[in-house]
């Protein structure tokens, strides 16, 4: 079975400082891994995703997460903080098998951007 | 390009009362189709989803049910609510045939029941 965990379920950090998220997962196949970004009273929105082409993947609003094989995990990153990154972030895996429909989702990360 | 819409934005009901949630998808044709509920706290609990027209799975036994009447139309309704009810509703589609199955949100339900 697959799981996620997200180290952390708040973040807060400086304006113009590097933001990282953390996540970790657990899959018994090769995994899609997924980041969410959530604003208050909205949906979620697809940052990026991991389908191993690449190892390093780009998404949007100048996040970018990497896959390591070996470390189990798929960080979230951002150079430089902006106050509009403050959002709930969320980590997700594919399932595999028989419910692949199916993603599950980490708790959740919220970040506070301090100006 | 794809769109999701759910209504209504905001839902408040007492104890006891029907609800119906709608969802609905254009752009895409024969998409997998979810209905999440998030609670004060506690994530994203995934409570139905459909793969086609008419096809329903569960994932959490409770006094919610759901149906697919057409392909791009989802529907989440209780014929008695609960206190217990209350939360932030998120419909999601993601492609069908997809090897990846991501997923798309719509804006959501705020649903308060008192």
């Amino acid at each position: 079975a697959q799981s996620v965990t997200q180290l952390g379920s708040h973040v807060s950090v400086s304006e113009g400082a590097l933001v990282l998220l953390r996540c970790n997962y657990s899959s018994s196949v090769p995994p899609y891994l997924f980041w969410y970004v959530q604003y208050p009273n909205q949906g979620l929105q697809l940052l990026l995703k991991y389908t191993s082409a690449a190892t390093l993947v780009k998404g949007i609003n100048g996040f970018e997460a990497e896959f390591k094989k070996s470390e189990t995990s798929f960080h979230l990153t951002k150079p430089s903080a902006h106050m509009s990154d403050a959002a709930e972030y969320f980590c997700a895996v594919r399932n595999s098998g028989g419910s692949n429909y199916k993603l599950t989702f980490g708790k959740g990360t919220l970040l506070t951007v301090n100006p | 390009s794809q769109t999701i819409h759910q209504w209504p934005a905001t839902l408040v009901q007492p104890v006891g009362s029907p609800l119906s949630l709608e969802c609905t998808v254009e752009g895409t044709s024969n998409p997998n189709l979810y209905w999440y509920r998030q609670a004060a706290g506690r994530g994203l609990q995934l409570l139905f989803y459909s793969v086609g027209i008419g096809q329903i799975s569960s994932e959490v036994p409770q006094n919610l049910s759901a149906s697919r009447p057409q392909d791009r139309q989802f529907i989440l309704s209780s014929k008695k609510l609960l206190l217990s009810d209350s939360g932030f509703y998120l419909c999601a589609w993601g492609p069908g045939g997809s090897s990846y199955n991501e997923q798309f949100f719509g804006p959501g339900t705020r649903l308060t029941v008192l």
